[in-house]
């Protein structure tokens, strides 16, 4: 699966708009960009997922380039809890497996 | 979504005791289920695939013979960490798979081991 490339760490004023962005310049065209969080000392919960269109769901958008090597998931309202690390994967519908990079730390501040 | 429900939540043992962990799929019957392993503040490191029947699969550098683990029904998998030492002090995570192609993991809410 393709290799991920997010920033370190990101801060956030709550009530605005969070914008992550991740970068898989060697995602291939049979590989999903999928979004998931980690609470402190939880497991990791599923955000969102896409191919090649944009994704809305309750919790988050999705926002994949046209070319694919880029995306953005964006949090419209960030909340203070909200604040945990946020992982994009890119993996191939025939995987099993998440490979988990390092991941971007948001944290949400009043 | 599906529910996944690991136990204990938190463990403290000592040196040279052995410590089991749950992870149960409670409305799904899941064939595949995966462990990860959590050291502080690094991400997620696969340990395991574990198959519901047959022997688990294992990534490179983990030893099958200190973690044990066992899938004998669609709904239970345990990791049992034998003979547990300091460094084995880690966030334990499993994951079933709940879905086919694209979607579909679901993750138990983790086990932090602590050996003395």
């Amino acid at each position: 699966d393709a290799k991920t490339t997010q920033p370190t760490s990101m801060d956030c004023a709550e009530g605005r708009a969070a914008n992550l962005p991740c970068n898989h310049s060697t995602i291939s065209g049979n590989e999903y960009v999928y979004w998931y969080r980690q609470i402190h000392s939880q497991g990791p919960q599923y955000i969102i997922h896409g191919l090649k269109n944009n994704e809305t769901n309750e919790m988050a958008s999705l926002i994949i380039t046209e070319d694919r090597k880029s995306s953005t998931l964006i949090l419209p309202h960030a909340t203070l809890r909200d604040t945990a690390v946020y992982y994009c994967i890119v993996r191939s519908n025939a995987g099993n497996m998440l490979t988990f990079g390092g991941g971007t730390r948001l944290m949400v501040k009043p | 979504g599906a529910v996944v429900s690991q136990h204990p939540s938190w463990v403290i043992c000592k040196s040279g005791t052995s410590v089991k962990i749950e992870c149960r799929s409670l409305d799904f019957q899941a064939t595949t289920m995966f462990w990860y392993r959590q050291f502080p503040k690094q991400s997620l490191m696969l340990m395991a695939t574990s198959n519901e029947g047959s022997k688990a699969t294992y990534e490179q550098g983990v030893e099958k013979d200190k973690f044990l683990i066992n899938h004998a029904s669609l709904t239970l998998s345990t990791l049992t960490v034998t003979s547990a030492h300091p460094e084995d002090s880690s966030f334990y995570i499993c994951s079933v798979v709940t879905g086919t192609g694209n979607y579909g993991y679901t993750f138990g809410s983790g086990t932090r081991l602590t050996v003395v």
